[in-house]
């Protein structure tokens, strides 16, 4: 089956600091690739996503690559602020007969203090 | 718009009693939801795919007569957890399929269950 290996954190930084949070992947097939992001009290939201290979994802400044020849999809923001203070998920999910089905990684923890 | 809403948003219960948790789409139908569990400081672990209209299907190492879900409609599944044991404590989350979204998941906010 599919599985992902996340940068182990917490991982805390002062604000306007760069962030990477590194992340691999092993998959069968043409997986996509997720980023999510769990803010304190809230619910799992979808940060951004690539669909195919050298797709880059971004949004809310963060970016991620899908990176098919070293099975990577890391995440990175120029210059966090306080607000970007949450858990990360990288995710991958599988096509063919299991369609959907979502594996996540084991999540890494981002601190921003003022 | 692609809300997911789960009730209880925590519970606790006694050992050996059972628990039902709702998980509904309020603004879209969801044919296929998902329930995952998530220890502390741990991934989520999908336990099951819930088809809306036929038996769910579970994950390796899940017991189905252990959590049983049901997805009666297009915009509610339930899961429950039968004759409730301490080691069953954990977060339960449930996400739903949108369709129209490019089938996109979206996630509940969770249920926080506690076995004493």
């Amino acid at each position: 089956g599919n599985s992902v290996t996340q940068m182990e954190g917490p991982v805390t930084l002062s604000e306007e600091a760069f962030l990477t949070i590194n992340c691999t992947y092993t998959a069968t097939g043409y997986p996509s690739l997720f980023w999510y992001v769990q803010y304190p009290g809230e619910g799992l939201q979808l940060l951004l996503k690539a669909t195919k290979a050298d797709d880059k994802g971004s949004n809310k400044g963060f970016e991620a690559t899908y990176r098919k020849e070293t099975t990577s999809f890391h995440l990175e923001k120029g210059s966090v602020q306080v607000s970007d203070s949450a858990v990360y998920f990288c995710v991958v999910s599988a096509g063919g007969t299991s369609y959907g089905k979502l594996t996540f990684g084991q999540g890494t923890i981002l601190t921003v203090h003022p | 718009g692609a809300v997911v809403s789960q009730h209880p948003s925590w519970v606790i219960c006694k050992s050996g009693t059972s628990v039902k948790i709702e998980c509904r789409s309020l603004d879209f139908q969801a044919t296929t939801m998902f329930w995952y569990r998530q220890f502390p400081k741990q991934s989520l672990m999908l336990m099951a795919t819930s088809n809306e209209g036929s038996k769910a299907t579970y994950e390796q190492g899940v017991e189905k007569d252990k959590f049983l879900i049901n997805h009666a409609s297009l915009t509610l599944s339930t899961l429950t957890v039968t004759s409730a044991h301490p080691e069953d404590s954990s977060f339960y989350i449930c996400s739903a399929r949108y369709s129209g979204r490019n089938n996109e998941q979206f996630f509940g906010p969770g249920t926080r269950l506690t076995v004493l």
